[in-house]
């Protein structure tokens, strides 16, 4: 059963716009939670993380928005790019040094 | 550094035939995690090792998959005999504990598209 969904499995947004990514967790035990962008040909590298004590991290263009009572988390990336065009994966942890639970990705376009 | 070294990139392979897929973490990295990747289901844990001792090996999907990892530096994902099923996308990656590093961060390889005919 996965912990770890992401119900859209693609996203496409004009470039200079915000591109909102999902993602949902049954688990209340997790509290890391992390993103990974992948491009073709390419493993998954590591975008944006975030504890279970904040509820939001930002990193340049990348926010992270962590929802505990909805078990919700999103990606918030603004403004989008076409190189940010990718696949994005979110994970969860419990503990940040141990087994991630993936989803199954959300495949990004951003249109020039 | 490096990063993680993953090989072959590609395998085409004959159902029943033995398959083995190679890993290098990175230099100093502590554990070593393989993945497989479905449309399906995403990216699924199959084992991982923590100074090279193998910590859950729940994911593996049956006796024909086994993984070891005989040092530090080395580790082998086997699929013995393969089949069509298995043909996925295969990743491995490193991370480093104890302290060193970003906690929690998993460097991942490039992968290996398996495809079993």
């Amino acid at each position: 059963d996965q912990q770890v969904k992401q119900n859209s499995p693609s996203l496409s947004v004009q470039e200079g716009r915000i591109s909102i990514l999902n993602c949902d967790y049954t688990n209340s035990m997790f509290d890391y939670f992390l993103w990974y962008k992948k491009y073709p040909a390419e493993g998954p590298t590591f975008l944006i993380s975030i504890s279970s004590i904040k509820d939001k991290n930002e990193d340049g263009r990348f926010t992270v928005f962590l929802n505990k009572s909805a078990k919700h988390l999103s990606l918030h990336i603004v403004p989008s790019q076409p190189g940010d065009s990718a696949v994005y994966f979110c994970a969860a942890s419990v503990g940040p040094g141990n087994q991630f639970y993936f989803g199954t990705g959300t495949s990004l376009t951003v249109i020039p | 550094d490096a990063g993680v070294i993953q090989s072959p990139r590609h395998e085409v392979t004959e159902m029943g035939q033995e398959v083995t897929l190679r890993c290098k973490p990175i230099s100093g990295h502590n554990s070593l995690f393989w993945y497989r990747q479905t449309m399906m289901r995403g990216l699924e844990l199959l084992i991982y090792f923590n100074n090279n001792v193998p910590i859950d090996d729940s994911g593996m999907p049956e006796d024909r998959f086994s993984a070891k990892m005989p040092n530090a530096s080395f580790s082998t994902l086997k699929i013995q005999p393969s089949e069509p099923r298995d043909s996925a996308v295969y990743f491995c990656a490193s991370s480093p504990r104890g302290g060193r590093g970003p906690v929690g961060i998993q460097y991942f390889g490039a992968g290996t598209r398996l495809s079993v005919l």
